[in-house]
Parts: structure tokens; C-alpha cells; sequence
């Protein structure tokens, strides 16, 4: 298994460019996470799903949106880029039945 | 809203002596306490997890402790060698139909030679 894959890797952006960050899990979780990690401040939720076709906040949402559209993928999506949007992203799934997430290795975005 | 902190944010050990990360957390509904292991240049990954229900649970060289009524946990790493360098991170997460986890800001755990 590949666990969670996320691609890019690596992206640099300018202010008002659109993107889309892509994770895939091939464990059949039912949850998946999107999260940001900035420096000196852990790990911080954008957006999370239940399941396919279902998405709700997380404590920074703001600027981002995200699609589940099948079960295996979860989508984030920065419609107008912004510096403060320059961090690393992670991904993560989990069973419906455990809190116990697995992690994507991240996408560095830098937007300039 | 739901806050976590961590200490210390950096620590350096000698290799093998032992190394302690403390964490407090805010919502007392919290019921799960994971700690995880981040490596440069990786995604974080779960290395012990404890659940409200238990004091202290044991894995090898690694242990963790929770106080519930203190709203407290702690991960213990013994005889620490330079592979446990890395960022630790402590979470505490309530289950509000998908798993809501708040993370600590991390501790960058240093082990000389």
C-alpha cells in the first residue's frame, strides 16, 4: 500500500494564482483532513470530510476549498493565492471508527 | 475554543539519558491523546497514543502518562539515541463526528552522540 500520497510536492505561486493540492489514501478511510503547518505553530485544520461528497471547516478555512468527490481523494483548493497562504500542507485519513490519522509527506507552497 | 500547549518547544539530551515532553490541554471532552514524530522533510507519524480511560501505557523505550483531572500528558522517551531526533507533536482530539485533533506547536528533540 501507498498510504497517503499527496502531489505536488513543491509549488511556487504568485499572489492571485489558483491552485489545487491533490491526496490520495488507498486504506479505504472514510475520513480525510486537510492541515497547514506554519512554524512555531503545529499543525492546524483547513477542512475535513466524513465522506465521499460531504466537507466541513476546520479551525482555519479561510481562502481554501476543498471537494471529496470520491472516496480515495480530497482535494484543496486555493482560488486566489495569498502570502500568507505560503506553508506547508498535509494530508491525513483515518477510519470513521478511530481517531488514529496517517499522514501524507507534504506540499511545500511558497506564494510570492 | 479547544487549546494545547506544549513544552519545551526545543531539547537536547545526551544519548542515553532520558528525554520528557509535557502538554496541557483546555476542553475537558477530549478523549484521545496521540503523539507524533515528525523527521525533516516527512509527514508526521503516530508513535503512541493514549485514551482517556487509561493512566499510562508503555511501548519499548517510550511511554506516555495522562492526568485527566490536571488536564495533562507526557511522553517519555528512555535511553534516547540520535534517531530520536525529531519534531514531537502532541495532540488532543474529540470525536464530533470526524475526529476534531488540536496539536500542540511541537518540540524539537535534539540527541548527541
Amino acid at each position: 500500500n501507498a498510504g497517503v500520497t499527496q502531489t505536488p510536492k513543491f509549488r511556487v505561486l504568485k499572489t492571485g494564482q489558483s491552485m489545487t493540492l491533490l491526496c490520495a489514501q488507498d486504506m479505504n478511510h472514510e475520513y480525510m483532513y486537510w492541515y497547514r503547518q506554519d512554524p512555531g505553530m503545529g499543525l492546524r485544520l483547513i477542512h475535513y470530510s466524513v465522506g465521499e461528497g460531504t466537507t466541513a471547516k476546520g479551525e482555519v478555512p479561510d481562502g481554501y476549498n476543498v471537494s471529496r468527490l470520491k472516496k480515495q481523494n480530497f482535494l484543496l483548493g486555493l482560488e486566489s493565492a495569498a502570502p500568507s497562504q505560503t506553508s506547508v500542507y498535509f494530508c491525513a485519513s483515518s477510519y470513521s471508527s478511530s481517531p488514529e490519522q496517517y499522514f501524507g509527506p507534504g506540499t511545500r507552497l511558497t506564494v510570492t | 475554543g479547544e487549546n494545547v500547549e506544549q513544552h519545551p518547544s526545543t531539547l537536547s539530551v545526551q544519548e542515553g539519558d532520558s528525554a520528557v515532553i509535557k502538554c496541557t490541554y483546555s476542553d475537558s471532552a477530549s478523549n484521545y491523546f496521540p503523539w507524533y514524530k515528525q523527521e525533516l522533510g516527512k509527514g508526521p507519524q503516530l508513535i503512541i497514543d493514549i485514551r482517556s480511560n487509561v493512566g499510562e501505557k508503555k511501548d519499548q523505550r517510550i511511554a506516555v502518562t495522562l492526568n485527566k483531572t490536571a488536564k495533562h500528558f507526557s511522553l517519555h522517551i528512555t535511553e534516547t539515541q540520535p534517531e530520536d531526533s525529531a519534531v514531537y507533536f502532541c495532540a488532543a482530539s474529540i470525536n464530533t463526528g470526524g475526529f476534531k485533533t488540536i496539536f500542540g506547536a511541537g518540540t524539537r528533540l535534539f540527541v548527541k552522540a
